[in-house]
């Protein structure tokens, strides 16, 4: 069973930026598709954007930019760094697993539902 | 598309049955995914394709709906299914868009 292990708990300075890693065990990596999830403080779930390997990389309107998601195979490790960070983007940073490949990662099938989940890496931007 | 949860808070006793609400803003067919999140912990998937209960998540959690309106519903509360539920709609790929949560609280 796939299990995600983040890297951990990050301080930026405003300006700077931060590059998180996810790395997967428990299971085969081989063509899986993963995102990213942020979380401000008390508020809700926000989608960055994230990366399927026969499309590359997708990013949401709000990150463009700002954000590069890629994956490494040979480490089992997928990255998001994002640039230029600002206190707005204190926030709990998710990665997880994009369930919209099949057949071992030989097509689409349009199911961009999220499992599992890494366990969070808190990403605080303070001067 | 945006995705809108009510209510934002609800109020239910242990044993009681849950009824969750997530509308789109445009239809989004059956391609609806729910979350629950504990405090402190990562979102875990409870219902894809808007009725398809992911792997070890008890009957007691039901999904339903399809185009622009869905509910999850929680028969007979256990005092675990007192979090905070996400919607999400992946019908416009690559632009996900998550719900803004319901609050499940203890009556």
């Amino acid at each position: 069973q796939v299990q995600l292990v983040q890297s951990g708990a990050e301080v930026k300075s405003p300006g700077s930026s931060v590059k998180v890693s996810c790395k997967a065990s428990g299971g085969t990596f081989i063509n899986h598709a993963f995102t990213w999830v942020r979380q401000a403080p008390g508020q809700g779930l926000e989608w960055m954007g994230g990366i399927i390997p026969m499309f590359g990389s997708n990013y949401a309107q709000k990150f463009h930019g700002r954000v590069t998601i890629t994956a490494d195979e040979s480490t089992s490790t997928s990255y998001m760094e994002l640039t230029s960070l600002q206190s707005e983007d204190t926030a709990v940073y998710y990665c997880a697993r994009d369930n919209s490949l099949g057949g071992s990662g030989r097509y689409y099938t349009g199911e961009n539902w999220f499992d599992p989940w890494g366990q969070g890496t808190l990403v605080t931007v303070s001067s | 598309i945006v995705m809108t949860q009510s209510p934002a808070t609800l109020s239910v006793s242990p044993g009681e049955r849950a009824s969750l609400s997530c509308r789109a803003s445009q239809s989004v067919s059956g391609d609806l995914a729910w979350y629950q999140q504990k405090p402190g912990q990562a979102p875990r998937l409870l219902i894809y394709d808007a009725s398809t209960r992911a792997t070890g998540i008890p009957p007691r959690f039901s999904g339903s709906g399809s185009g622009t309106e869905f509910t999850l519903t929680i028969s007979s509360l256990q005092s675990e299914d007192f979090a905070i539920y996400y919607c999400q709609q992946y019908r416009n790929w690559p632009a996900i868009s998550f719900g803004q949560g319901t609050r499940l609280e203890i009556k």
